[in-house]
């Protein structure tokens, strides 16, 4: 079964570095999307990407997030000057209509 | 905002059925959603119900619906040890701002016992 595939598992980087978490969607899907879920805590929904631009975002996705999809295949989520509160797991999701989105293992992001 | 409330843990003997309930706010949401996590895993679509179905069955999974008291269950039948997992309910809608975008609950540690 076609899956959605995350890189790294797990990344560790320096607080006010940039990192970019990798994101290969399932290959038909046209909606893709990232989530986080800090330790504890509910998960997160950031934002959604259709057709080459943000489709929506949530309050948590300011300007140090950015998203892109650089060719056919990845889903990119950059963030620039990381903060110890960005420590989390984040997942990316795509869907072939709105619905039903799926899910990737996730990237632990530890920032020391 | 839109809430999604789950109880956090659940204990079940291998072989009982095991009942994950979930309650939501948000009265335009269009898909309802169970999901599963294994430890160090992501999060597994298990099955979701469209707001005007009231129940879906596949296989083990008995998925109920109450959209009046806006409650959702999950029944897993001769549950098995391999379904020791973290149970995420989630909800999406199709209203316009937050078109696709999921709301999830807590989790629902579940345990089952040998």
């Amino acid at each position: 079964e076609p899956e959605v595939t995350q890189t790294p598992s797990h990344q560790v980087t320096q607080m006010g570095q940039e990192v970019i978490l990798r994101c290969v969607p399932i290959s038909n899907h046209l909606y893709f999307y990232w989530y986080r879920q800090i330790l504890g805590q509910k998960v997160e929904f950031l934002v959604s990407f259709y057709n080459n631009e943000i489709s929506e975002k949530s309050e948590i996705f300011d300007d140090q997030f950015s998203v892109e999809r650089p060719d056919g295949s990845n889903f990119t989520l950059k963030i620039r000057s990381t903060k110890l509160e960005d420590s989390a797991m984040y997942f990316c999701a795509s869907s072939e209509a709105l619905q039903p989105q799926h899910f990737g293992d996730g990237t632990r992001l530890s920032i020391l | 905002g839109e809430d999604v409330e789950q109880s956090l843990f659940l204990s079940v003997r291998e072989g009982d059925s095991s009942v994950i309930n979930c309650t939501y706010t948000d009265s335009s949401s269009t898909y309802l959603y169970w999901y599963k996590q294994e430890p160090g895993a992501g999060l597994q679509l298990l099955t979701y119900i469209f707001s005007n179905m009231d129940m879906k069955q596949d296989q083990r999974l008995t998925v109920l619906l109450n959209k009046k008291d806006k409650h959702l269950s999950l029944r897993i039948a001769d549950t098995q040890t391999g379904d020791s997992a973290i149970y995420f309910c989630a909800e999406s809608s199709d209203r316009g701002s937050t078109l696709g975008r999921l709301y999830f609950g807590r989790g629902t540690q579940l345990t089952v016992w040998p």
